[in-house]
Formats: structure tokens, C-alpha cells, sequence
């Protein structure tokens, strides 16, 4: 049974901080991993899919990698502003063919001015 | 292109009450997903839709909780009777996913259930 988990689930950095946000994963047979971004009050908008092929993916000043062997992924924050303030999800979806994603809990990040 | 749909957007029931919520996903979108979110918590799924049928709900208390979604396009779900441990935000998605590895899911705002 997947299970996922994020540390820490709450940061708080000074804007202009470069931030690495982390993800664990029980299940190596992972198909893919992806991050969210979800804002107070609001729903879930996808920032990264990383594939189970691939190590890593790229998105502006987002960068998320994914290390199968080790159950873990980080998304990497270049040059934090305030307007990314929200929570960050981490999902796996797991093995078998149902398109099921696991969630951690989140981490809740605030970029201070 | 627009996005998920649900309705209403809050709610607040006394317990024992029974609920609805609705979810109109994007055009087109084969896959439809309700989720219960509880506090600091990540999302979990409660049932999947492929079309007209069910790929997934072994997550769902089937005692109380019923979804259905007619003519494969918008869905309901529903709780009857509600318990306390029933507040929650419940997130419905939608996605292309044709049972391929990858897919991106897009999601609604949520629905905002409180049980007193």
C-alpha cells in the first residue's frame, strides 16, 4: 500500500530564499509523481508531473526530482516571492492501472516580504 | 476552457441531516474523481468515474456516501445520514485519462462541508 508523506508541513523563508520542499514515498513501483499547489479556500492546480521514467522536471523557477530508488522527490523554489505562499501537495500514483493518486499531507509555505 | 464545477460551495448541516453536492467537470473529460479533504490533510480519494462506471471506490463508506454520475458527464454525491467526522472539503476533478500512465487531473474548488 502506497503511503506518502511530506516534511516539514509548515516553512516560513524570507522572500528571495531558495527552498526545497520534500516528499517520501513507501512504494518504489510508483508510476509518477506529481506536485500541487493549493491556495487557501480554492482547489488544486498541477505544477510538475514527473514520470516514473524520468528524474526530474523543470517549470519556471520550479524544479521537482524524483528518486525511485530512494521513495523520495523534492521541489526545488528558486528565488521565493510572496505570491508563492500557499500549500504544496505531493501525489503518487501508485501501481495498478486506475490513475489513483496517493497524497501526502502538504506543506504549508508562507515567503514573508 | 472552462474549468471544474461545484456547487454550492459551503454548507452547514446539523448531524444526521443528509447532504448533496454537485460537479460538472471540463468538456469532454472522460474521468471524474471526488475527493474528501479533512483539515491538514492531503486529498482522499473517494471514488473514481470512468464514463458511466465506477473504476474505483473501495475508499468510499458505502453505508452512507452514494455517488452516481449520469450520462457520463456530471456527478453527485451524497451523504446520508452525516456524522461529525463528515466535515471535510470535498474536491472533485476531472482528467482525459484513457487508462494510460500519465494524465494530468484538474481540479474544482471544493465544496466547504461543516457537520454540527
Amino acid at each position: 500500500k502506497q503511503e506518502v508523506t511530506q516534511i516539514p508541513a509548515a516553512l516560513s523563508v524570507p522572500e528571495g530564499e531558495n527552498l526545497v520542499l520534500n516528499c517520501s514515498f513507501t512504494d518504489s513501483a510508483i508510476y509518477n509523481l506529481q506536485w500541487f499547489r493549493q491556495d487557501p479556500g480554492k482547489g488544486l492546480t498541477s505544477l510538475l508531473l514527473i514520470q516514473s521514467s524520468q528524474r526530474e522536471q523543470t517549470s519556471g523557477r520550479l524544479n521537482a526530482s524524483l528518486d525511485k530508488s530512494s521513495g523520495r522527490s523534492t521541489l526545488y523554489i528558486a528565488a521565493s516571492q510572496p505570491g508563492d505562499s500557499a500549500t504544496y501537495l505531493c501525489a503518487g500514483r501508485g501501481s495498478g492501472n486506475t490513475g489513483k493518486l496517493i497524497f501526502g499531507q502538504g506543506t504549508t509555505l508562507q515567503v514573508k516580504p | 476552457e472552462a474549468g471544474v464545477a461545484q456547487s454550492p460551495r459551503y454548507k452547514i448541516i446539523e448531524k444526521r441531516q443528509s447532504v448533496a453536492f454537485w460537479c460538472n467537470p471540463i468538456s469532454g473529460h472522460a474521468t471524474l474523481y471526488w475527493y474528501q479533504q479533512i483539515l491538514g490533510q492531503g486529498p482522499k480519494l473517494l471514488i473514481q468515474f470512468q464514463n458511466n462506471g465506477v473504476v474505483d471506490d473501495s475508499q468510499l463508506p458505502k453505508d452512507r456516501f452514494s455517488a452516481e454520475r449520469l450520462k457520463g458527464v456530471d456527478s453527485t454525491l451524497k451523504i446520508q445520514p452525516a456524522k461529525l467526522e463528515d466535515s471535510a472539503v470535498y474536491l472533485c476533478a476531472s482528467s482525459s485519462w484513457d487508462g494510460g500512465r500519465d494524465e494530468t487531473q484538474y481540479f474544482g474548488p471544493g465544496t466547504r462541508l461543516l457537520v454540527l
